[in-house]
């Protein structure tokens, strides 16, 4: 079974409409995060939160909301999504701990595409 | 604040030969360096690290990293390359526990393997 699983994996929606993207990993990290991939711009970091009690905006939060309903699972929402949030959306996980500090476990990814 | 700069969004190499994928970083503090490889419909996975101890790093798949403090890099080689090898090679930065514990990715480089 996948460390980190996102779903759903493709969606197509409206815009206007509100949509939610999940995250559920079973590596007992703290640290999760949500980027979004865009072709020749890399990955950019929406939100990122640090434990269930913290969260905080990326670079590109504008457009979107998060929830972290326990350790193990991170929302992404976009409240009245529009065509240019269309892109390859990843959940990433992390933990504080030892050698493996800063190093992220990725999902598989979301495509979400807003006509 | 860092970053890091990928130089060549497409890089093309024959079978066997030599791949070299360049990073350079920017950062206020000492940094922790990622380098990242996507296939085709999949999320991204660690190659390998630098946490300041060896500067050369080697990673799975055969490829190595050699931090240079001063030139600021953190390129990516492998001496052979295969076929498998095709994906998108994705640098990132932190500055570590005091940094933000935050990664930057860089925009990405297109790895093509031809016969």
């Amino acid at each position: 079974d996948a460390d980190v699983t996102q779903t759903p994996r493709n969606r197509i929606t409206k815009t206007g409409k509100r949509i939610m993207l999940e995250c559920s990993q079973t590596k007992g990290h703290d640290r999760m995060y949500w980027y979004r991939q865009d072709p020749g711009l890399g990955l950019r970091l929406i939100y990122y939160s640090f434990d269930v009690k913290d969260i905080n905006k990326g670079e590109i939060s504008d457009g979107y909301s998060v929830s972290r309903q326990a350790q193990a699972k991170f929302s992404l929402s976009l409240e009245s999504a529009i065509p240019n949030q269309t892109a390859l959306y990843f959940c990433a996980t992390s933990d504080l701990k030892g050698a493996r500090v800063n190093e992220q476990f990725f999902g598989p990814g979301t495509r979400l595409t807003v006509l | 604040a860092q970053s890091v700069t990928q130089l060549g969004s497409h890089v093309s190499v024959s079978e066997g030969a030599l791949v070299l994928l360049r990073c350079n970083y920017s950062s206020s503090v000492p940094p922790y360096l990622f380098w990242y490889v996507q296939y085709p419909n999949q999320g991204l996975q660690l190659l390998l690290k630098y946490t300041s101890a060896a500067t050369l790093v080697k990673g799975i798949n055969g490829f190595e990293a050699e931090f240079k403090k001063s030139e600021t890099s953190f390129h990516l080689t492998k001496p052979s390359a295969h076929m498998s090898d095709a994906a998108e090679y994705f640098c990132a930065v932190t500055g570590g526990e005091g940094g933000g514990n935050k990664l930057t990715f860089g925009t990405g480089t297109q790895l093509k393997v031809e016969l």
